[in-house]
């Protein structure tokens, strides 16, 4: 069991708008930034929003984040086949003094 | 190019050592921590521990202490996970990534590993 909470899978059709969500404690995302990673199949994971809402240079600006209270969201605008991928939150838990992960989000372009 | 570089897929029984490399390239390879990741089939990602690669001072998650070693050896930018006695359960993916701005809240995964296969069966 994850100490993040995300759901299993989503999905949405080219084009659309999806979004996954993270929920968390005080602990974690209640107090501390939340980042997400894009893991494309067969690769390794790579940073994809950071301190809640920025963006590395090279993600297009289609994947945004935010967080509210114990919760954070990743939306994804203008849904295309190749973001097809696992997507991961993390955020630092200051009770484990380390970093804890969400159980992925498994999303699928219909 | 920042790229961290992993050793190979293992196959090993129980009872076997293990030692598994991380090799980093393209930044100042002291100048930032080394984090290692577990990924079980089926199960989200898990921080074991974390080693800065200026000093070797070395954090572990309370779930993995006791239960591998993190080392690294700076004269080959080097980082690697050890196991000295593996169990059928340490079967998973393994990777390194490097954080970004310390080992601290405000920091993130930045980047990763291609990942390790280690499959530990009899």
């Amino acid at each position: 069991q994850s100490v993040l909470t995300q759901p299993p899978s989503a999905s949405g059709t080219p084009g659309q708008r999806v979004t996954i969500s993270c929920s968390g404690s005080s602990s974690n995302i209640g107090s501390n930034i939340v980042n997400w990673y894009q893991q494309l199949p067969g690769t390794a994971p790579k940073v994809l929003i950071y301190s809640n809402d920025e963006r590395p240079s090279g993600v297009p600006d289609r994947f945004s984040g935010s967080k509210s209270g114990t919760s954070a969201s990743l939306a994804i605008s203008g849904l295309q086949s190749e973001d097809e991928a696992d997507y991961f939150c993390e955020a630092w838990d200051d009770g484990l003094n380390g970093p804890v992960f969400g159980g992925g989000t498994k999303l699928t372009v219909l | 190019e920042v790229r961290l570089v992993q050793s190979g897929a293992e196959v090993k029984k129980p009872g076997e050592s293990l030692k598994i490399s991380c090799k980093g390239s393209g930044y100042i390879f002291t100048s930032y921590w080394i984090a290692w990741v577990r990924h079980m089939p089926g199960k989200g990602l898990e921080w074991m521990g974390s080693i800065n690669a200026a000093d070797s001072d070395v954090r572990y998650s309370p779930s993995f202490q006791g239960q591998v070693t993190i080392s690294v050896d700076k004269s080959i930018s080097a980082s690697f996970l050890h196991w000295s006695s593996l169990r059928a359960s340490d079967t998973a993916m393994y990777y390194c990534a490097r954080r970004r701005y310390g080992d601290s809240p405000q920091t993130f995964f930045d980047p990763w590993g291609q990942g390790t296969l280690v499959i530990v069966s009899s």
